[in-house]
């Protein structure tokens, strides 16, 4: 299996650009799961869906944030509009069942300029 | 509510040195109890896991993993440490079913030669 993967591995953008972060968990997982990552913030659980439905976005951090799980081999995170300040590392992560263990995808860095 | 604490943000150790990252956590359940590695530029990946059974778990990598109950602790060890073993160490707690886990703030280790 090649693992969870994630596009674009980097992005520099403009603020108040639009930017879709990509996922693709591993086959068979029913568990996905969105991260960002900072130096200030650390690890961060923006959102997580079971069997494609979004079960908790407590982390999301406002309205400019929003992901969607069309199907279980695809996963989308978007920022529209974009601010410097959500320059971060961002992660997918699967699992299968929920609770266990979460196989990590290689990021996505973003950059807002 | 769960929570991790790894009271240690920072370890230095020399090379061949032993290792010892401490976890503690709080879970109202039976907890699922994971260590994961971060190398710089790369994605967490699970080192070892903690189910059930035997208290003492090996992970990848030469780890190891003792589960006290009676501490609410899982502090990850390994007798003699490489120069690669040089990332952060992230504890996490989750329950089978539960969802999502939660992460530790992380330990950074520094190793020297």
């Amino acid at each position: 299996d090649a693992g969870v993967i994630q596009s674009p591995r980097h992005e520099v953008t403009e603020m108040g650009q639009e930017v879709t972060l990509r996922c693709k968990p591993i086959s068979g997982h029913n568990s996905l799961f969105w991260y960002r990552q900072t130096m200030m913030r650390g690890l961060e659980l923006l959102i997580y869906f079971n069997n494609n439905v979004p079960i908790d976005d407590s982390g999301m951090p406002e309205d400019r944030f929003s992901a969607k799980m069309p199907n279980a081999s695809f996963s989308t995170l978007k920022i529209q509009p974009s601010e410097p300040r959500d320059s971060a590392v961002y992660f997918c992560a699967s699992s299968l069942p929920p609770g266990a263990e979460q196989f990590f995808g290689p990021g996505t860095r973003l950059t807002v300029l | 509510a769960q929570s991790v604490t790894q009271p240690d943000i920072h370890i230095t150790v020399s090379e061949g040195a032993s290792l010892e990252l401490r976890c503690n956590y709080s879970y109202g359940a039976t907890p699922y109890l994971f260590w994961y590695v971060q190398s710089p530029g790369q994605g967490l990946q699970l080192l070892l896991k903690y189910f059930s059974g035997d208290t003492l778990v090996q992970g990848i990598k030469g780890f190891e993993a003792e589960f006290k109950r009676s501490q609410s602790s899982f502090n990850l060890r390994k007798p003699s440490v490489h120069w690669s073993d040089a990332a952060e160490y992230f504890c996490a707690v989750g329950a089978l079913g539960a969802g999502k886990s939660t992460f530790g703030d992380g330990t950074t280790l520094t190793v020297k030669p």
